[in-house]
């Protein structure tokens, strides 16, 4: 069974600074998507930003970037130019391919992150 | 652009009651999905509907049952409830069994007194 480990419970930044949440996640599989949501206080769920495995090039979604090291079965997410916007619980998932039709995901424990003004 | 849609936003019920979750997912997308996500801990998956077919199944209890309609919105049996069960409940959709992304819906927030 995959697992993802999200290693930091909480963590804070400087509005306008950058900040680095990290993702470990062990798996078997060799083709695979991983992905960042983000959790804001009204506990909506927002897809952040997805990474496919078979590709090499770092996903970038505006202010968000992902270094994935595939070999070191690393994802962290990256926010450039922190905002109070940004606030929020932020979950990685991995997404398995267990049967037929179902790419059901697997969460991190998530990190909270605090933005200072 | 149209959201999944869950209804009841909210429920109280009492232990051993009854409660019926459903889910509108966003037009033409055939896949739904629904995960349990207890007071501070990370959504688990439960079960997941493809064409109107159970395509996997999770940590759902023997007590819930679910299933997906022809016009694909979902509904979440759950009986015989207990305090545990008090959780929020997500509903997130997608676009066949390729790469497409999981959009959830705002959750339904049940609580079991």
């Amino acid at each position: 069974a995959q697992t993802v480990t999200q290693s930091q419970p909480e963590m804070s930044v400087q509005e306008a600074e950058t900040v680095t949440l990290s993702c470990t996640y062990d798996t078997s599989e060799s083709d695979y998507y991983l992905f960042w949501y983000k959790q804001p206080p009204s506990r909506q769920m927002i897809l952040v930003i997805r990474q496919e495995a078979y590709k090499q090039q770092n996903a970038t979604e505006n202010r968000f970037s992902v270094n994935f090291q595939k070999a070191a079965k690393s994802f962290s997410l990256k926010i450039s130019d922190s905002q109070l916007g940004d606030a929020a619980m932020y979950f990685c998932a991995y997404r398995s391919y267990s049967g037929a039709g179902s790419y059901q995901l697997t969460f991190g424990k998530g990190t909270k992150l605090s933005v200072i003004p | 652009a149209a959201g999944v849609i869950q209804s009841p936003r909210h429920l109280i019920k009492e232990k051993r009651e009854t409660a019926t979750l459903k889910c509108y997912p966003i037009p033409r997308h055939d896949t739904v999905y629904w995960y349990q996500q207890g007071p501070g801990q990370d959504p688990q998956f439960l079960i997941s509907f493809y064409e109107k077919m159970q395509s996997d199944k999770g940590s759902i209890p023997d007590r819930f049952s679910a299933q997906q309609f022809s016009d694909y919105h979902s509904e979440l049996n759950m009986s015989s409830l207990e305090l545990g069960d008090s959780a929020l409940y997500f509903c997130a959709s997608s676009a066949g069994t390729g790469v497409y992304e999981q959009y959830f819906g705002p959750g339904t927030r049940l609580t079991v007194t």
